[in-house]
């Protein structure tokens, strides 16, 4: 079975300072795809980034960064300059179109709350 | 404004009173999904539709529905809810198979 495991239930981290959330996937495909998603309060899904496997270099959106690790199976999520709006749950995502077509397999979450 | 919506956003009913919530996206998108959110387990897939009338099953269909008449409806009917149903849902639609789902506000259903 296809998995994602994010260890950390919970983190903080003070105002404009760096924090990484870590998450860990199972997947015996080559081709794949690996997202990144915010949930505040709100409740609303919002991407934060996405990075395919067969790309090497690590994808970037302003503040938000990954450290993608292929071969262990790894896809940290860096926040630079934190901000209070930041506080959130992440959910980190896969998926492998070609065999389990649009479906993405979703981790537990890592709840973030940005102290000031 | 592009967008996914979802109605009624939230919901309480009691055990095998029929229901249905729907879904609708402005985006031509081919793609529809809906996802079950409960607490630490994050988000599972019921079913999802790749067009009009192609539908197929996700990780936890039992005890859901779902019909794709029209492009940018579908639909999510509970015939005979019950407790375990109680969750948050998630309807998302992407334009293709390797693209990005791009998720409704979520419905908040309890189900008494």
């Amino acid at each position: 079975a296809q998995t994602v495991t994010q260890s950390q239930p919970e983190m903080s981290v003070q105002e404009a300072e760096t924090v990484t959330l870590s998450c860990t996937y199972d997947t015996s495909e080559n081709n794949y795809y690996l997202f990144w998603y915010k949930q505040p309060p709100s409740r609303q899904m919002i991407l934060v980034i996405r990075q395919e496997a067969y790309k090497q270099q690590n994808a970037t959106e302003n503040r938000f960064s990954v450290n993608f690790q292929k071969a262990a199976k790894s896809f940290s999520l860096k926040i630079s300059d934190s901000q209070l709006g930041d506080t959130a749950m992440y959910f980190c995502a896969f998926m492998t179109p070609y065999v389990e077509g649009n479906k993405l397999v979703f981790g537990a979450g890592t709840i973030l709350r940005v102290k000031s | 404004e592009a967008q996914v919506t979802q109605n009624p956003r939230y919901l309480i009913t009691v055990t095998g009173k029929k229901l249905t919530v729907t879904c609708s996206q402005n985006m031509n998108h081919e793609y529809m999904s809906w996802y079950r959110q409960d607490p630490g387990l994050g988000l599972r897939q019921i079913y999802y539709s790749m067009n009009v009338e192609v539908t197929d099953k996700g990780d936890v269909p039992e005890g859901y529905k779902v019909s794709r008449k029209e492009k940018r409806n579908f639909p999510l009917i509970l015939e005979s809810p019950s407790p375990n149903q109680t969750s948050l849902y998630f309807c998302a639609s992407s334009p293709g198979l390797q693209e990005t789902q791009y998720f409704g506000p979520g419905t908040r259903l309890l189900v008494l």
